[in-house]
């Protein structure tokens, strides 16, 4: 069984920046691709990046192009999710989410969740 | 970019059976995929490819996909089958993901 446990999320404030880490277990990570998602209280999905089993292609949602950069560690089954130049906007919880072989395949099983508040 | 339009919300009671939409241009060329979504907790698969069901998920959840509209079907709805539930697709035009705003399936 696919687990992803979520780490690092937390208040920060407008125009800081934040990580967020998730752990994958159960599967052999480096075939895989991975993805954030995000959902901001109270409203729907958003998907946000994801990244190829490999690492070498990065894909960015529009509202966080820039900004947000997806990276991942294979030796150590990890996904991250640097946050730079925060907005309220982007006040959410992140969901860390197991893809298929390529980034354009199903989104498969999905982490627990980190919460990130931005506020003054 | 890719737009993906669900019913804000469906009902239905016990023992019946739900139908929820995903609307989006030329839908059945893609691949469709539903996501259940409890309150307070992550979603979970429940359709991938227009119509497999993953493991553990039950045989009354199905899919279809034609047209302009895929589909979510839930047999015999029980009340834990209350959740929100989100289609999603890829979209090869941006290279990303695309989820549609969700319907939330209340049970009677």
């Amino acid at each position: 069984e696919v687990h992803l446990r979520q780490s690092g999320g937390g208040l920060v404030q407008p125009g800081g920046s934040l990580r967020v880490s998730c752990s994958a277990s159960g599967l052999i990570f480096s075939n895989y691709a991975m993805h954030w998602v995000r959902q901001a209280p109270g409203k729907g999905l958003e998907y946000v990046s994801g990244i190829s089993s490999g690492g070498g292609s990065t894909y960015f949602a529009d509202s966080v192009k820039g900004r947000f950069t997806i990276s991942r560690d294979n030796a150590k089954n990890t996904l991250f999710l640097q946050l730079t130049s925060l907005t309220i906007a982007d006040s959410a919880v992140y969901y860390c989410v197991q893809g298929g072989t390529s980034t354009n395949l199903f989104l498969d099983s999905w982490g627990q969740g980190t919460r990130v508040t931005v506020s003054s | 970019s890719y737009v993906l339009t669900q019913p804000p919300s469906v009902s239905v009671a016990p023992g019946q059976t739900a139908i929820m939409t995903c609307g989006g241009d030329g839908i059945g060329s893609k691949s469709v995929h539903w996501c259940q979504q409890k309150p307070g907790q992550a979603p979970v698969l429940v359709i991938y490819y227009d119509t497999d069901r993953p493991s553990g998920i039950p045989e009354r959840f199905s899919g279809s996909n034609s047209g302009n509209t895929a589909t979510l079907t839930i047999s015999r709805v029980e009340a834990g089958d209350e959740a929100d539930y989100y289609c999603h697709v890829w979209d090869s035009a941006t290279d990303l993901h695309v989820f549609g705003g969700g319907t939330k399936l209340t049970v009677l």
